[in-house]
């Protein structure tokens, strides 16, 4: 039974550019919640999809984006990319109504 | 808002020693606790976590956690620990009277748990 699964696991990108990151959930979950874990810091919640629609939202910009898809994969999107956008960001999957998420191995993301 | 506070960033201990990681919360809603896991370059494992019930949880590999709501705190322990709990651990909450995964993960800034030979 696979996990959640996320691509790439290592990108590094120039000031300015433009990221597509994804994550394919654990089997049997149907909602996708990222999150951003600066260095040394707890995870925080960028936003959540559930029936192919943004649910929840933390306190990002809209530079952040992103998509579910009938599938129930999901891409996370960041445009216009700050040095401190660095951070490894995290998907988790769940099915809703149930409290149990299940977290990939992130993606490290650099802006240089 | 709801928050989570660990107050330690990192505990040192010898191994086969006890370890407490303290975690406090706060919220006026009743909450959904969670303790993860992460080793380096990892990503985050789920320990153990309070939904209802009783108010001690237990995890197959040896820790436990008491919710006590009158204290908001949701502590860490293990009466033993061994080279390989080396790692970071997150304390988490979900604020809601309903739950559920359409809400939120709050998480704690982590507490490094250090275990010498």
């Amino acid at each position: 039974d696979a996990g959640v699964t996320q691509s790439p696991t290592h990108l590094i990108k120039t000031r300015g550019q433009q990221v597509t990151l994804r994550c394919s959930p654990k089997s049997g979950h149907d909602t996708v919640s990222w999150y951003q874990q600066a260095l040394g810091q707890g995870p925080q919640f960028i936003f959540q999809y559930y029936e192919e629609e943004e649910r929840q939202r933390g306190n990002f910009p809209d530079r952040f984006s992103g998509h579910q898809f009938p599938n129930y994969s999901s891409e996370l999107n960041v445009n216009a990319l700050l040095l401190g956008d660095s951070a490894l960001y995290l998907c988790a999957s769940s099915l809703r109504q149930a409290a149990g998420y299940t977290f990939g191995s992130g993606t490290r993301l650099t802006v240089v | 808002a709801q928050s989570v506070t660990q107050l330690d960033s990192q505990v040192p201990v010898f191994e086969e020693a006890p370890v407490e990681l303290r975690c406090n919360y706060s919220s006026s809603v009743s909450v959904y606790l969670f303790w993860y896991v992460q080793y380096p370059n990892q990503g985050l494992q789920l320990l153990l976590k309070y939904l209802s019930g009783s108010t001690l949880v237990e995890s197959i590999n040896g820790f436990e956690a008491e919710f006590n709501k009158s204290q908001t705190s949701f502590h860490l322990r293990k009466p033993s620990v061994h080279i390989s709990d080396t790692a970071e651990y997150f304390c988490a909450v979900i604020a809601s009277p309903y739950g559920g995964a359409t809400n939120k993960l709050i998480f704690g800034t982590g507490t490094l748990l250090a275990v010498q030979p």
